[in-house]
């Protein structure tokens, strides 16, 4: 069960938009709508950030949105601001295995 | 609010077995899909299993298919994990989480416990 690929790292500025990708296969994100993105502060549980590839949680920020185009989804915040400084991890739904992660991206906020 | 709380973790000798539960509280139970994720040390996450709300239909990691087994007991309001079988890389936090939706779920995980350290090691 192949992990969903994501950058290991990125970087923002406060106030700039960044897109983390999560890319996959026929098998998972590229036939199923049932992609999510997590947000993970050290030590802490993941949070829920997006489901359903676009639909966000009650009480997550707008500036958190989702996108799907092929085998690849998107994360994408913006007006960056330093608490969002975190990992973040999609996951998808897939007809191979039930559900795969993504390795996690560490975003930075410059 | 909705709560989750798992128990069991602690050191387990290669070869060993253990028995995790997380009961939750706050919301209908017996309604809600459940699942196991873990996380190595300094790694990301990784999903270990899942049960449907009656507890039916179970779906398993291939790297635990055959030594790990899931299930519920709505009574008690309590997910179970129970592993034999346990190497090295069985080491992690594992957490218990929520489905985002009741009924067939979204696999999406609202709700998470807060993790129980599982060690394997002689």
């Amino acid at each position: 069960q192949s992990a969903l690929t994501q950058p290991a790292s990125m970087s923002g500025s406060p106030g700039q938009s960044i897109t983390i990708s999560c890319t996959g296969t026929n098998y998972n994100v590229g036939s199923y709508t049932l992609v999510s993105w997590y947000q993970q502060h050290p030590g802490k549980a993941p949070k829920l950030l997006i489901y359903e590839t676009n639909r966000r949680p009650s009480g997550v920020s707008t500036r958190f949105s989702g996108s799907r185009s092929g085998n690849t989804a998107s994360l994408t915040i913006s007006g960056l601001q330093a608490d969002d400084e975190s990992d973040y991890y999609c996951s998808s739904y897939g007809s191979s295995t039930f559900l795969v992660f993504g390795g996690g991206t560490k975003l930075t906020v410059l | 609010e909705v709560q989750l709380l798992e128990s069991g973790g602690g050191v387990v000798r290669p070869g060993g077995s253990l028995r995790l539960s997380c009961e939750g509280s706050g919301f209908i139970f017996s309604a809600y899909p459940m699942t196991w994720v873990r996380q190595a040390p300094g790694t990301g996450l990784e999903w270990v299993a899942s049960i449907d709300g009656p507890g039916g239909r179970t779906f398993y990691a291939d790297s635990v298919t055959g030594r790990f087994n899931i299930s519920r007991d709505n009574s008690k309001n309590t997910l179970y994990l129970q592993g034999d079988s346990l190497t090295a890389e069985d080491t992690a936090i594992y957490f218990c989480a929520r489905d985002a939706r009741a009924a067939s779920g979204v696999a999406a995980f609202y709700a998470w416990g807060q993790g129980t350290m599982v060690s394997v090691s002689s």
